[in-house]
């Protein structure tokens, strides 16, 4: 099966900094690529996501980044806030199958 | 829109009992999926429903669990005995796949707490 994987399990970033997340995955067939970010208590809510047919994606202050040849996409946030702390998840998916990621917790510090 | 709706937000019972969640997706929304959370991991699928019909169920241990999409609207999920291992966050989450959008809503979950 899908075997997926993220850097770092956790990261620290100062306000305003960019932080930058990394998921590997095991599946060539993988052809949606989302992330996911989920806060204290809540469900995970789909922040970004990319199609096996492109390379990058921009949405404000959000991007992916995707290889298909070296099996990984990235998340970049840039000008990070407080309110950008929560846990991020990859959930590679070929169909409509994801494949959630072991997550990564990112804290914001003002 | 409305999201998706999960009850109970959470529930405490003891090893051997039997619980039941319920879960109402987005309207009009015709996949309906089931997810355990245990804790520090990523969601892992235990059903997929399209419509009232089964889709995947391949990780549910259905030797306790049991799930049901009556009317192709609403769903539950029941275990029946709980185990110490189900302590977990129980996410519903729905999806319209229109033409080739997977994205999934999530609902806020339910945490069980098994004693």
């Amino acid at each position: 099966g899908e075997n997926v994987e993220q850097h770092p399990s956790t990261l620290s970033v100062q306000e305003g900094d960019s932080a930058v997340i990394k998921c590997t995955y095991s599946d060539s067939a993988s052809n949606y690529f989302p992330w996911y970010k989920q806060e204290l208590g809540k469900g995970p809510q789909l922040i970004i996501d990319i199609r096996s047919n492109v390379g990058e994606k921009k949405d404000q202050r959000i991007a992916v980044t995707l290889n298909k040849t070296a099996k990984h996409f990235s998340l970049h946030i840039t000008e990070t806030q407080p309110e950008d702390s929560a846990v991020y998840f990859c959930a590679p998916a070929y169909t409509d199958k994801l494949i959630f990621g072991t997550g990564t917790r990112l804290q914001v510090f003002p | 829109e409305a999201g998706v709706a999960q009850s109970p937000r959470y529930k405490i019972i003891e090893k051997r009992q039997s619980v039941a969640f319920w879960c109402n997706p987005i309207s009009g929304h015709a996949t309906l999926y089931w997810y355990q959370q245990i804790l520090g991991q990523g969601p892992k699928l235990l059903i997929q429903f399209q419509n009232n019909g089964v889709v995947d169920d391949s990780q549910l241990p259905k030797d306790r669990f049991s799930a049901e999409r009556l009317k192709g609207v609403d769903s539950t999920l029941k275990i029946q005995p709980a185990k110490l291992e189900d302590s977990a966050v129980y996410l519903c989450a729905s999806s319209s796949l229109l033409g080739a959008v997977y994205e999934q809503y999530f609902g806020p979950g339910t945490r069980l707490t098994v004693t």
